[in-house]
């Protein structure tokens, strides 16, 4: 079955410092891959997602994330954090063929100190 | 513009109502997905639905059900209400061919 672990419950970070959020995902193959962001009170939205080809990723508001498939990784960078950026964030794997449901994983508060 | 909405927004209910949580999209999408999440928790998917007059149970056992009557309505209801069923309520829809889901702002249930 699949599963996608995110370790890391909380992570404070400085604004203006650097950000890794972790997603390591257990799968038979090579699934579709998403982070998604939730700010307190709102639904999800779409930051990145890797389908194939280069495995470095761009998405919105200055995020990358690289997909490791010897390591079943795919982290979330951030170059600078802005306190915007202080959010739940969530790793996700979609299944490539059948129905194609995502598993998410637990989340990952962000959060940023001035 | 194309969007996916979500009534009520915010919900306090007592104990034994009825309710019937609103979820609209206006982006032609076939695939619509319920899923219910509990504060800093991961999301479950309770209910999904190919198209029009399909629904389908998702991975996480829930007492709501779902109706398909149009493509771009997919509401879900609670015929009686308990405590057990506080928690936040994101709708979401996708193309046929994606994966891609694309999500409302979310209905947080209190039940009381």
């Amino acid at each position: 079955a699949q599963s996608v672990t995110q370790p890391d419950i909380h992570i404070t970070v400085s604004e203006g410092a650097s950000l890794e959020l972790r997603c390591n995902y257990s799968y038979g193959a090579t699934p579709y891959l998403f982070w998604y962001v939730q700010s307190p009170g709102q639904g999800l939205q779409l930051l990145l997602k890797y389908f194939s080809g280069d495995t470095l990723v761009q998405g919105i508001k200055g995020f990358e994330a690289e997909f490791k498939r010897s390591q079943s990784s795919f982290n979330l960078r951030k170059p600078s954090v802005h306190w915007s950026d202080a959010a739940e964030y969530f790793c996700a794997v979609g299944a490539r063929t059948g129905f194609q449901k995502l598993v998410f994983g637990t989340g990952t508060r962000l959060l940023v100190s001035p | 513009e194309a969007d996916i909405y979500q009534t009520p927004r915010y919900l306090v209910i007592g104990t034994g109502k009825k309710i019937t949580l609103e979820c609209s999209q206006t982006m032609g999408h076939d695939k619509m997905y319920w899923y219910q999440q509990d504060p800093g928790m991961e999301l479950h998917l309770i209910h999904y639905s190919y198209g029009v007059n399909s629904t389908e149970k998702g991975d996480l056992s829930s007492e709501s059900t779902v109706s398909r009557i149009r493509t771009e309505h997919f509401p879900l209801t609670l015929e009686s209400a308990r405590p057990s069923h506080t928690s936040q309520y994101l709708c979401a829809s996708s193309r046929i061919a994606g994966v891609e889901q694309f999500f409302g702002p979310g209905t947080r249930l209190t039940v009381l």
